[in-house]
């Protein structure tokens, strides 16, 4: 079975300016979670999509979005970029009641900022 | 306050030696607890889940304290591979979401 992709896997961007990231979950895994983490820092929770539907956010503003689709893919949008959204961006799949023993991360998106 | 606490490190020892690394939380309505590991520029992988009767997965022994809000990890016979980032994780099961500290990074010496 396939694990979780992300893409791309290294950007740069221009404060200012819009991204978008990508995540294929593992087969059989019905939940995306979004995490940031900034350097010398843990992951911080963004958000989690199950049945294309946002259903837990942490403390982000409204300019991270994301999307989940029917395949179960998912993207995380930033909109306006600062320069301390510079950070691993990391997604996670699971099965939703499975609980974390059942989360794959993806080896994350190094997004940076300048 | 971060709601989950850990000292920062780095933690050197040599090889062979035994570690200890704590961790607090704050959010009592955290449920699930658990250790990651997290490799220089990698994603983060579960080490071990904690629970108040102990864990103890070969050289690993992890322990919940809930009355203290205290959690631990003990690494024995440390290796040079155990050389990571150690991250104490909280779930809450109703903002389904994990909580990390910021990491405890050791490094094992020859």
């Amino acid at each position: 079975e396939t694990g979780v992709t992300q893409s791309p896997t290294h950007l740069i961007k221009t404060r200012g300016q819009q991204v978008t990231l990508r995540c294929s979950s593992q087969s059989g895994h019905n939940t995306v979670s979004w995490y940031q983490q900034a350097l010398g820092q843990g992951p911080q929770f963004i958000f989690q999509y199950y049945r294309e539907e946002e259903n837990g956010r942490g403390n982000f503003p409204p300019r991270f979005s994301g999307l989940q689709f029917p395949n179960y893919s998912s993207e995380l949008n930033v909109n306006a970029l600062e320069l301390d959204d510079s950070a691993l961006y990391l997604c996670a799949s699971s099965l939703e009641g499975q609980g974390v023993l059942g989360y794959t991360f993806g080896s994350g998106t190094r997004l940076t900022v300048v | 306050r971060k709601e989950v606490e850990q000292d920062p490190g780095p933690f050197n020892v040599p090889e062979g030696a035994t570690v200890a690394f704590n961790c607090t939380y704050s959010n009592s309505a955290s449920q699930s607890f658990f250790w990651y590991r997290q490799d220089c520029r990698k994603e983060p992988k579960l080490l071990m889940s904690v629970y108040s009767s102990g864990n103890e997965d070969g050289r690993f022994t992890a322990q919940l304290n809930r009355a203290s809000q205290y959690i631990s990890l003990l690494i024995r016979d440390s290796k040079l591979s155990d050389s990571a980032t150690y991250l104490c994780v909280a779930f809450d099961t109703g903002r389904r979401a994990l909580t990390f500290g910021s990491g405890t990074r050791l490094q094992v010496q020859p």
